[in-house]
């Protein structure tokens, strides 16, 4: 247990519709990172977010968005959403920077039908 | 842009064989490794970790290894278990603007009882 935790598991929805993940880092931890998995672009990197400030940007897309509240836990907004969408996304902390171990949950499993 | 290669898909050993898993990278300037494991269903579970001021790090049954000269990362995993079957990662922390870590495609290792 990495001390991540990502909800939901699941989430199935339609194209075009707006959904929400949510991670609750380890306890300490002040960066969050999101991430999307998908088979043919492997896990790549979309936002950090270091102690509510947003730190660091990947590859995001204009309709994806995220925030990291006073109590550390983060939140990945995705809208107006596409098949193309389909993928797992992961959140990872770290205690400080990218320069230390990340952690990951074990994410959400995004349907999009 | 950092380009992070595995030099095989699948690797497939007998229990008790050890297992050396390698990995490519491009920009010089890296300085932080990490090996992670991803189990299917699960995120990427991290590892060791290694920096650029060292050449070899150990751990349990574990051991990476940084040749900073032909930039390549290597795991060596001792006395292979099936339970050490899974899908690993290396990611290198890139420096452009901020620092973000690019993960590799990803090495299947199986392990046969």
């Amino acid at each position: 247990d990495s001390g991540v935790t990502q909800t939901p598991k699941h989430l199935i929805t339609a194209t075009g519709q707006r959904v929400t993940l949510r991670c609750s880092p380890r306890s300490g931890d002040l960066s969050v990172y999101w991430y999307q998995q998908s088979l043919d672009q492997g896990l790549q990197f979309l936002i950090q977010y270091y102690n509510g400030e947003e730190r660091a940007k990947g590859n995001i897309l204009e309709r994806f968005s995220a925030q990291q509240f006073p109590d550390l836990h983060s939140e990945l907004n995705l809208s107006s959403l596409e098949l193309g969408d389909s993928a797992l996304y992961f959140c990872a902390s770290s205690v400080e920077d990218s320069n230390q171990p990340q952690h990951f949950g074990d994410g959400t499993r995004l349907s999009i039908l | 842009g950092e380009s992070v290669g595995l030099h095989l898909p699948t690797l497939s050993v007998q229990e008790g064989d050890n297992s050396i898993i390698n990995c490519a990278y491009s920009n010089s300037a890296s300085d932080y490794f990490i090996w992670y494991k991803q189990e299917s269903g699960k995120g990427p579970q991290f590892i060791i970790d290694i920096r650029s001021n060292m050449d070899k790090r150990q751990g349990q049954r574990v051991t990476v290894l940084l040749n900073k000269t032909v930039k390549h990362l290597s795991l060596q995993i001792a006395a292979t278990q099936p339970g050490d079957s899974a899908v690993y990662f290396c990611a290198v922390l890139v420096h452009s603007g901020y620092s973000t870590l690019t993960f590799g495609k990803g090495t299947m290792l199986l392990v046969s009882p």
